[in-house]
């Protein structure tokens, strides 16, 4: 089975200062791995996948993230913050061999001015 | 272009009643899916399906039943709505098998009394 975890509920973050959305996951063998950000009321919107290649991937909005298969995690990184970024974001994984995507349970960030 | 639009926004039942979510897309994506969003809980996958004809139970599939009789429609079916069933329900649609991102409907909002 498969499976995406979230370690922080939220994370807190003065603009212009870089942020870290961590992920972590789990499946019996190589991943394909995306984050995507849910604005209030709205539904989810696809940042950036990880499928084969570089691990560090860049995606929308400048975010970044950085595959490292030894430990396993998939954090999501943005060199400088914005307010606009507050939102829930969600990290999900996919094994090679299912065609379902498991969503990790999100993280709220919350940039302050 | 629409995207993937759902029916309807909002909606409020009583214990027991039957409905259906209508989830249309305008993409040709072969993959659709239905998820449900609850606090605390992230996005659990219900039913989904790979192409005209095809569907799968997914994470928490009690309680709603699906049919995929066209590319561009997957209707979600409560047959006795519980209040365990109040929560946002989204429409996601892939093209790519596994590699693909997932674009997402703008939700659901159901309440059962």
């Amino acid at each position: 089975a498969q499976s995406v975890a979230q370690p922080e509920d939220q994370v807190n973050v003065a603009e212009g200062n870089p942020l870290t959305v961590k992920c972590t996951y789990s499946v019996s063998g190589n991943p394909y791995l995306f984050w995507y950000v849910q604005y209030p009321n709205r539904g989810l919107q696809f940042l950036l996948k990880y499928i084969t290649g570089d691990n560090l991937v860049k995606g929308s909005y400048g975010f970044e993230a950085e595959f490292n298969k030894s430990q396993t995690s998939f954090h999501l990184k943005k060199p400088s913050a914005l307010v606009s970024d507050s939102a829930l974001y969600f990290c999900a994984v996919r094994d090679r061999g299912y065609s379902t995507l498991t969503f990790g349970k999100g993280t709220m960030l919350l940039v302050s001015p | 272009n629409a995207g993937v639009t759902q029916t309807p926004k909002f909606q409020v039942l009583k214990t027991g009643q039957s409905m259906t979510l209508q989830c249309a897309q305008d993409m040709n994506h072969e993959y659709m899916s239905w998820y449900r969003q609850d606090p605390g809980m992230g996005l659990r996958l219900i039913h989904y399906s790979v192409g005209a004809g095809i569907t799968d139970q997914g994470e928490v599939p009690n309680g709603y039943n699906v049919s995929r009789s066209t590319t561009e429609d997957f209707p979600l079916r409560l047959l006795s709505a519980a209040p365990s069933q109040t929560s946002v329900y989204f429409c996601a649609t892939g093209g790519t098998p596994n590699t693909g991102e997932l674009f997402f409907g703008e939700g659901s909002r159901l309440t059962v009394l």
